[in-house]
């Protein structure tokens, strides 16, 4: 069965670069979520997207920024960075915000490395 | 403060023997759901129990939700060296049309052979 997609897998950095992530969900899921998990920490939730809008937004930095695409893809835009952004990203996908059965199935992760 | 906290924070075992992990949490939730993680990769999705359900088993996975107590558990049974990992459980709030997962601190299970 297909599974939630990300890229890069691995992605290095310079402070104060940019770096774009993207997720692809799985087919007919139309809820994105962007989740940071730091070394030794529990994923902290970031944003999410129900058909290409914003729907809840969690602890995100204003240097960062995402968008949901007609495709249901999503991006998720890093300016600025700094040391402390380096961390494994996740975007999950589910089908249906607002069902009370509400499974989120976790891409593979982007491991941002900030030197 | 975390929605979750889990304990024990890290627990060893031998093959063969049972793993308890459990989870608390604060508010009412509409979902738990048990993720495991392998070092530094991705989150597997393992089991979802619905408030309204008080026990859920899926293999060798046996998961019991107490909302009085606002707590869960996870048991393996007959663990194996391939169930080493850390184990998160996930809430999404009640009443929330949009269900972010607040995840607890972890438990580090290490199966020994």
């Amino acid at each position: 069965a297909a599974g939630v997609i990300q890229s890069p897998r691995h992605l290095i950095k310079e402070k104060r670069e940019t770096a774009t992530l993207k997720c692809y969900p799985i087919p007919r899921h139309d809820t994105v979520y962007w989740y940071q998990q730091g070394p030794g920490q529990d994923p902290q939730f970031l944003i999410s997207f129900y058909e290409k809008m914003q729907s809840d937004k969690g602890s995100i930095p204003d240097r960062f920024s995402a968008q949901q695409f007609s495709d249901y893809h999503s991006e998720l835009n890093m300016s600025s960075l700094e040391l402390g952004d380096s961390a494994l990203y996740f975007c999950a996908s589910s089908f249906g915000v607002g069902r009370s059965y509400n499974e989120q199935f976790f891409g593979p992760g982007t491991r941002l490395t900030v030197l | 403060s975390q929605q979750g906290e889990e304990d024990p924070q890290a627990l060893s075992i031998q093959e063969g023997e049972n793993a308890t992990m459990n989870c608390s949490y604060k508010t009412s939730i509409n979902n738990l759901q048990w993720y495991r993680q392998n070092s530094g990769r991705g989150l597997v999705h393992l089991i979802l129990i619905r408030s309204n359900e008080r026990e859920k088993h899926s293999g060798r996975l046996r998961v019991t939700l107490d909302t009085s107590k606002k707590s869960s558990s996870l048991l393996i049974t007959a663990s194996r060296a391939a169930d080493t990992a850390s184990y998160f459980c996930a809430t999404d709030a009640m009443n929330t049309g949009f269900q972010k997962l607040v995840f607890g601190t972890g438990t580090r299970l290490l199966v020994s052979p």
